[in-house]
């Protein structure tokens, strides 16, 4: 089945910084890459999703490159803010309403 | 919308005794997805419905959980006997077969 692995486990960056995670996947078959942000205490929330003919998508601070070559896909956040701080999950699947698969998780950490 | 509903919020059992946790998907979904989520294990899925069929259970654990879906606004999941090592924090997601993936706030369940 898929392996989806994340780095880094946790991330602390100073505000106005950026910060990038990334992750590799291992099932070729995957084409939907979505990723969740998840709040203390609430259910992981979808941010933002790239799908496998799409090189980069972006919406406003945040980014996410996919390589498929390499089965690596990334999350790129701009100029972060306090309110970035959470955990960050990526995640693969053969498709949307498919079962996703998750990695990790990245504990980000905004200091102001 | 209200979202993807779950209840209990919280659940305090002992061991040995029975669990339910409920699940009420966005209305029109027709995809239901159980997954758990622990510290060691991140988000594991359990068991996922495509118009109130289960398609996959690999991931439920042993025999002491089951899942139903009687009809397309509802769903439970059972654990019985419960056990301290299920302790953790149960996630119901839903969808539009073909489109993104919410999640509700989830269950938080202690075993003691």
């Amino acid at each position: 089945g898929e392996n989806v692995e994340q780095h880094p486990s946790t991330l602390s960056v100073q505000e106005g910084d950026s910060a990038v995670i990334k992750c590799t996947y291992s099932d070729s078959a995957s084409n939907y890459f979505p990723w969740y942000k998840q709040e203390l205490g609430k259910g992981p929330q979808l941010i933002i999703d790239i799908r496998s003919n799409v090189g980069e998508k972006k919406d406003q601070r945040i980014a996410v490159t996919l390589n498929k070559t390499a089965k690596h896909f990334s999350l790129h956040i701009t100029e972060t803010q306090p309110e970035d701080s959470a955990v960050y999950f990526c995640a693969a699947s053969p498709g949307q309403g498919y079962a996703l698969n998750f990695g990790k998780g990245t504990s980000l950490l905004v200091t102001p | 919308d209200a979202g993807v509903i779950q209840s209990p919020r919280h659940e305090v059992t002992e061991m040995g005794q029975e669990v339910t946790l409920r699940c009420k998907p966005i209305s029109g979904h027709n995809s239901l997805f159980w997954y758990r989520q622990t510290m060691m294990r991140g988000l594991e899925l359990l068991i996922y419905f495509n118009n109130n069929v289960p398609i996959d259970d690999s991931g439920m654990p042993e025999d002491r959980f089951s899942a139903k879906m009687p009809n397309a606004s509802f769903s439970t999941l059972k654990i019985q006997p419960s056990e301290p090592r299920d302790s953790a924090v149960y996630f119901c997601a839903t969808a539009l077969v073909g489109e993104k993936l919410f999640f509700g706030s989830g269950t938080q369940l202690s075993v003691l």
